[in-house]
This record gives C-alpha cells, structure tokens and sequence, in this order.
C-alpha cells in the first residue's frame, strides 16, 4: 500500500521560506512515475504546484515558478518543496502525491495546512 | 494556467442522478484525453474516481462515469448515495507536463 506523509512547519511568516517533505512508504520513487505537489487554500479548490521524477527532473506552475523548488532525495525515499518570499495568500492545505503516466494523482498525502503569518 | 470551470453545487434525490460539468480550453481539455475526477469529503484528502475520460480505478463503483465533448468533460454519479455528498473536482492535462484543475462542485444529496 502506497503511503504519503506530508511534513514541515504549520507556520511561516511573510517574505519567508515554506519548506515542505513527503516521506513515501510502501513504493519505491526509483522506480517510476512523477511526485507532486498541490495546494488548495481555504474553502477553494486545488492548484497544481510542481512535479519531480527520481532523475530530478521537474515540472512547475509557470504562475509559481519563479517562487518555487522542487527536490528529491531517492536515498530517504522523499520529495520536498521549497516556496520563497511567501505572503498571505500561499496559506493553504499543501499535499504531496503520485501522478501516474496518464497524468492522474492516484495516491495522496492526508495534506498539512500552512498559515503564513506574522 | 487558467483554472478549470465548474457549476459550484449541484443537487438530486437519492436514486437519481446528477452530471458536473468541467470546461476548459483547446489547450487542455479539448487537446488531451486525459481528464481526470476525484472527490473530496470535508477534511479529507482527494479520492480519484475517473481518469482518462472514462476510465474508472479498481474500488470505485461503476455509478460513476465521465465523458467528454469538445473542451467540456462531465462526470455523472447515477443512483445518487447519502455518501456521493461531497466536493468533486476534475483536472486535465495541460501540456509540458503541466496538470490544471477545477474551480469544484459541491454535491448534495436532498
């Protein structure tokens, strides 16, 4: 059974740095498929962060991308996610999941909220 | 990217059925077969229940069936259950291996 556990900090302060790990059980991130990140803010729907591959090859949100960092560490079996100069509105429940080859997101993290406040 | 559009509730009786709709562009929904829904209950993390316009994952009952037309998808729950109340949201490929999703629908069960 594929499990994904969101970790980090619940709350940052403004122009600070939201860093985030999911740690996966039960599959291996070496052997396939893209490891991502989504977020949805309060009472809102999902928005589509970044994506990574063992290789560490990645994908971002073009709207995001110049915030944003992705890692993998195939070592610890885990992903992480960097977002700089955070403000009010990166406050969100942030998950980590698996996205198959079909572009889907079949396996998801129970997600962890993220307050930016000072 | 531009989130995708859909109705924010729709509603129906237990045994009828509902249809959530989900449109996007011709760089998305209309360029790819590769839509996908998932459920969300409150406080809980998303549940994939089609992917690939129409294909169902193993566990997920088969009163739920999606399709597409032109830059729409649609997701139909038939024989509407007290447990099918809750948000659904689609979500589409959107080239570069980029994913986009809905703005959501909050499904009642009268």
């Amino acid at each position: 059974q594929v499990q994904l556990q969101e970790s980090g900090p619940g709350l940052v302060k403004p122009s600070e740095t939201l860093s985030l790990t999911c740690a996966v059980s039960g599959y291996s991130i070496s052997t396939a498929y893209y490891w991502g990140w989504i977020r949805q803010p309060p009472g809102k729907g999902f928005e589509w962060i970044a994506i990574i591959y063992h290789s560490g090859t990645s994908f971002y949100n073009s709207s995001l991308k110049s915030r944003v960092s992705i890692s993998v560490d195939t070592s610890k079996n885990q992903f992480s996610l960097k977002l700089y100069s955070v403000t009010a509105a990166d406050t969100a429940v942030y998950y980590c999941a698996r996205r198959l080859w079909e572009y889907q997101f079949d396996y998801w993290g129970h997600g962890t909220l993220v307050t930016v406040s000072s | 990217q531009s989130a995708l559009t859909q109705p924010p509730s729709a509603s129906g009786s237990p045994g009828q059925s509902v249809t959530i709709s989900c449109t996007g562009t011709s760089s998305d929904i209309g360029g790819y077969n590769y839509v996908s829904w998932y459920q969300q209950h409150p406080g809980k993390a998303p549940k994939l229940m089609v992917y690939e316009v129409i294909k169902r994952p193993s566990g997920v009952p088969d009163r739920f069936s999606g399709s597409k037309s032109g830059n729409t998808a649609s997701l139909t729950v038939s024989g509407l259950q007290a447990e099918d109340e809750a948000d659904y949201y689609c979500s589409s490929y959107a080239g570069n291996n980029n994913n986009v999703f809905g703005t959501g629908t909050k499904v009642t069960v009268l």
